[in-house]
């Protein structure tokens, strides 16, 4: 049990579709992430919340739009998606300390696909 | 371009073989995590190591970081059919950005 829970598991949505993805974690960290995974491609980190404030933003396209109302709260809000966005939706947290590990744990993940 | 490339990117090996997979780069990283990843889940956190010719071990699974901390591996003594799963590196570089290796993906057969 990792501690970082993500709704939904699964999404199918239209390209003309609005919806949202919600991570909770428990774990008391203090930074939390997104990352795309696509079939044969590295994680690709798209967003990072420290403090609830976006420390990164990995030139991710604006059709996707992420909201950290408190540390323990990640969204990624999708509009206008193409079918190229279908992927599997990792969210993690950690907890940053200097010179830290940085160590992610890590949510079950949302597998979307876009129609 | 800061990358972690790993190899084997396959795998396939009978119940009771040993492995090694490997994680290199031409970064100096402070750390390296790594994590394991089955169908349909996130990764799960193994280890981190933090010490050039760190030696860690997990059960039958044995981490080492190289001395010049730019690489790793992961030597598995008996693979059992649970080990099955992507085995993925990673480090920070700087900041919070963290960046993974694409992955070695281990098939152990009964």
């Amino acid at each position: 049990e990792t501690g970082v829970t993500q709704t939904p598991r699964h999404l199918v949505m239209g390209m003309t579709n609005k919806k949202s993805l919600k991570c909770e974690q428990h774990l008391g960290h203090n930074a939390m992430y997104w990352y795309k995974q696509s079939a044969k491609k590295p994680l690709e980190l798209m967003f990072v919340y420290n403090f609830k404030e976006q420390t990164e933003n990995n030139s991710v396209p604006s059709r996707f739009s992420p909201e950290c109302p408190n540390s323990s709260h990640l969204f990624l809000h999708l509009h206008t998606l193409q079918p190229e966005d279908s992927a599997l939706y990792l969210c993690a947290s950690s907890q940053v300390t200097t010179g830290g590990s940085y160590e992610q744990y890590f949510g079950p993940g949302t597998r979307l696909t876009v129609t | 371009t800061q990358l972690l490339e790993q190899s084997p990117q396959f795998l396939s090996i009978q119940e009771g073989e040993n492995l090694t997979v490997y994680c290199n780069s031409s970064s100096v990283f402070s750390s390296l995590q790594w994590y394991r990843q089955e169908p349909g889940e996130g990764p799960v956190l193994l280890v981190t190591v933090v010490t050039g010719g760190e030696v860690k071990k997990l059960k039958r699974l044995t981490f080492q970081f190289g001395d010049a901390r730019k690489d790793s591996s992961l030597h598995i003594t008996a693979a059992q059919p649970g080990d099955t799963g992507l085995y993925l590196c990673a480090g920070a570089p700087g900041g919070f950005k963290t960046i993974f290796g694409a992955g070695t993906r281990l098939f152990v057969k009964a």
